[in-house]
């Protein structure tokens, strides 16, 4: 267990809908990432929060956003959805800012959907 | 941009061969170098890392050395169980701002009794 939750666990949902997948970092930890898992696309980078604020952007389409709370939690909003979005979804967390000696820890992922 | 090369297999294995799964990576400066296993059904969890040239990250049995002059860092265990099937991933962490890790494309490996 690395200590990092993310729910839900599986999203089924149509086309066009909009999702909320949420995550809590580990405690103590500054920085969330979003990655996206597909089996055509590999893991993919999305976007980095460190302390509240937008630290690094990655491959996120204009349809989906991010944010960090004060209570470092962190959700990633995902609208107009297309068949093409059905992936899984992974949350990590480091302990500063993604430097390059920061390491990450990654949440079991968000399993979506879209029928 | 930077960027990590593994074999992407899958590798098949029996029970007690010895493992080695390729990783090269490029990027400028002095990156960060991990290795990351995925089981069945489960997120990535941390297996071993090193953050300078020429330290041995080990973990489990499975052991990597950073390599800077062949920019390699390559995975190896002496003795692989039933347990080790898992996607392996190598991945990057640069020392540029803003940079994130960068993974490579995973390698499956199935041991077989």
């Amino acid at each position: 267990d690395s200590g990092v939750t993310q729910t839900p666990k599986h999203l089924i949902t149509a086309t066009g809908q909009r999702v909320t997948l949420r995550c809590s970092p580990r405690s103590g930890d500054l920085s969330v990432y979003w990655y996206q898992q597909s089996l055509d696309q590999g893991l993919q980078f999305l976007i980095q929060y460190y302390n509240g604020e937008e630290r690094a952007k990655g491959n996120i389409l204009e349809r989906f956003s991010a944010q960090q709370f004060p209570d470092l939690h962190s959700e990633l909003n995902l609208s107009s959805l297309e068949l093409g979005d059905s992936a899984l979804y992974f949350c990590a967390s480091s302990p500063r800012d993604g430097s390059s000696t920061d390491t990450q820890y990654f949440g079991p992922g968000t399993r979506l959907t879209v029928l | 941009g930077d960027s990590v090369t593994q074999m992407e297999g899958p590798v098949t294995l029996s029970e007690e061969a010895f493992l080695t799964i390729n990783c090269t990576y490029t990027a400028t400066g002095y990156p960060s170098l991990f290795w990351y296993v995925q089981y069945p059904g489960e997120g990535l969890q941390l297996l071993l890392k090193a953050t300078k040239a020429d330290d041995k990250g080990s973990n489990k049995g499975f052991e990597a050395t950073y390599r800077k002059e062949t920019t390699s860092f390559h995975l190896e265990k002496g003795s692989v169980q039933v347990s080790d099937s898992a996607v392996y991933f190598c991945a990057l962490s640069g020392d540029n701002y803003g940079q994130n890790f960068v993974f490579g494309p995973g390698t499956r490996l199935s041991v077989l009794p």
